[in-house]
């Protein structure tokens, strides 16, 4: 099946940690997205890759870094210069080149500061 | 900055009933396209229904369907007979080509039996 997977579901941290989300697509989509979710707000763009080996700052790209070395994969690592890094993450990709636009999601992680 | 509104951060209807959630934005681009998304408590984010802006026919997608008002860049979803299914949050997004995403703050809908 395609589709788009992140990993873990849950995830907990100790404050001063870093963590990495996973993100892995076999849709053969180009461009590679990540969104942060907090209650009550829309998603907010944190980084988002085009290519292999380049990526862009999105709106709130402080204390996240991410890294794009293959196609199909995009991980997040949520450093401890975050200040409020509790909250949903989830993933997207999308086709570049075409008229459609449409961005396709993982489940999503949820990450606890502990 | 783009904008987008989405004015009802709740909302109930009765199963087999029609709601209308509704959608504005802020934009100067004339060539996007407009998305609603809905989020189950599964939290999977889910595509419902896209529309690109240099179209003037209305997006229908089964019981689903869209009010695009280019000129007053409203962008309302008309869900037609509720189901308990649809219960979920529901964000409208609006892309300039070749732009990235700005999303909505989402408007809960909860379908009662």
């Amino acid at each position: 099946d395609g589709g788009i997977t992140q990993s873990p579901k849950y995830l907990f941290r100790k404050e001063g940690q870093n963590v990495t989300l996973s993100c892995e697509q076999n849709l053969n989509h180009d461009a590679m997205y990540w969104y942060r979710q907090d209650p009550g707000q829309g998603l907010r763009l944190i980084y988002y890759s085009q290519i292999v080996n380049d990526f862009q700052k999105g709106d709130i790209a402080e204390g996240y870094s991410v890294s794009r070395e293959k196609k199909e994969s995009f991980p997040l690592t949520v450093t401890s210069a975050q200040k409020n890094p509790t909250a949903f993450y989830l993933c997207a990709s999308s086709i570049i080149g075409t008229n459609t636009d449409t961005q396709y999601f993982g489940p999503g992680t949820r990450l606890t500061v502990l | 900055a783009q904008t987008v509104t989405q004015s009802q951060p709740e909302m109930s209807v009765q199963e087999a009933e029609t709601v209308t959630l509704s959608c504005t934005y802020d934009t100067s681009e004339s060539n996007y396209y407009l998305f609603w998304y809905k989020q189950p408590p599964s939290r999977q984010m889910i595509l419902v229904i896209r529309q690109e802006a240099y179209k003037q026919q209305n997006a229908t997608e089964n019981r689903f369907s869209v009010n695009f008002q280019k000129a007053a860049k409203s962008f309302s979803l008309k869900i037609s007979d509720s189901q308990l299914g649809d219960t979920a949050m529901y964000f409208c997004a609006f892309s300039p080509y070749g732009q990235n995403f700005v999303f909505g703050p989402g408007t809960r809908l909860s379908v009662l039996p």
